[in-house]
């Protein structure tokens, strides 16, 4: 089945540092990502939709300066945490789906980012 | 987007069906009904979904009632690797193909030995 595959699983760092999650889709390319993140007992909250060759779409709320994201290939997303603050600590969360399948194939998730800023 | 209500928390026996209900009235004709599933720390895993009829597949079954308005996933003999919380979410087809997927709050389901 489709695999996505998140790295890293859990990183430590510093406030005031920048932090790069990869999003990575093992078996199948995606024009599209989604970036998510999920708060201690909470739902996941959708962040932002990562467009393969253009700018990314934010949900509102959430600071597209602080929260960068690149999707330069059809099979690779990132998510860089700009100096980061400990609020910033979460799980992060990215899906995708199978382009050749777009009309009915579901969403599928990586196993998450754990981030902590100290 | 259509909204779902789910029971907070719900147990179950090991090896017993556990029926999990979802509520989605306000469901629109071309909607699809999703489940996935979260194990702690862990990403969202698919399960199934559907758009009117019953599904099966090797995880669950997707019961839909006639007028879509509510839907029940049946996992039939959970086991205590089946804890986690379900969540059910209708699929926002605005921009069919690239939609985003709103997650609720979802069923924590406890197996209980």
């Amino acid at each position: 089945g489709a695999v996505v595959s998140q790295h890293p699983s859990w990183v430590i760092c510093k406030s005031g540092t920048s932090v790069k999650i990869e999003c990575r889709s093992l078996d199948f390319q995606a024009t599209t990502m989604f970036w998510y993140r999920q708060f201690p007992k909470q739902s996941l909250m959708l962040m932002a939709t990562s467009n393969e060759g253009s700018k990314a779409t934010y949900e509102q709320g959430v600071e597209k300066d602080k929260f960068l994201i690149n999707h330069a290939s059809l099979t690779l997303s990132t998510l860089t945490v700009t100096s980061a603050h400990p609020e910033d600590s979460s799980f992060y969360i990215c899906s995708a789906r199978d382009q050749k399948e777009i009309y009915n194939s579901p969403l599928h998730f990586g196993n998450g980012t754990r981030l902590t800023v100290t | 987007d259509a909204k779902t209500t789910q029971p907070p928390s719900m147990d179950c026996a090991e090896g017993r069906a556990a029926n999990l209900p979802c509520n989605h009235s306000t469901i629109s004709g071309n909607e699809y009904v999703y489940w996935y599933r979260q194990i702690h720390s862990q990403g969202p895993q698919y399960i199934i979904h559907g758009l009117k009829n019953n599904e099966t597949n090797e995880m669950a079954s997707l019961i839909i009632t006639e007028d879509r308005k509510s839907s029940t996933l049946i996992l039939p003999h959970a086991t205590l690797r089946d804890t986690a919380v379900y969540y059910c979410i209708v699929r926002d087809r605005s921009n069919f193909g690239n939609e985003k997927l709103t997650f609720g709050t979802g069923t924590r389901l406890t197996i209980i030995p």
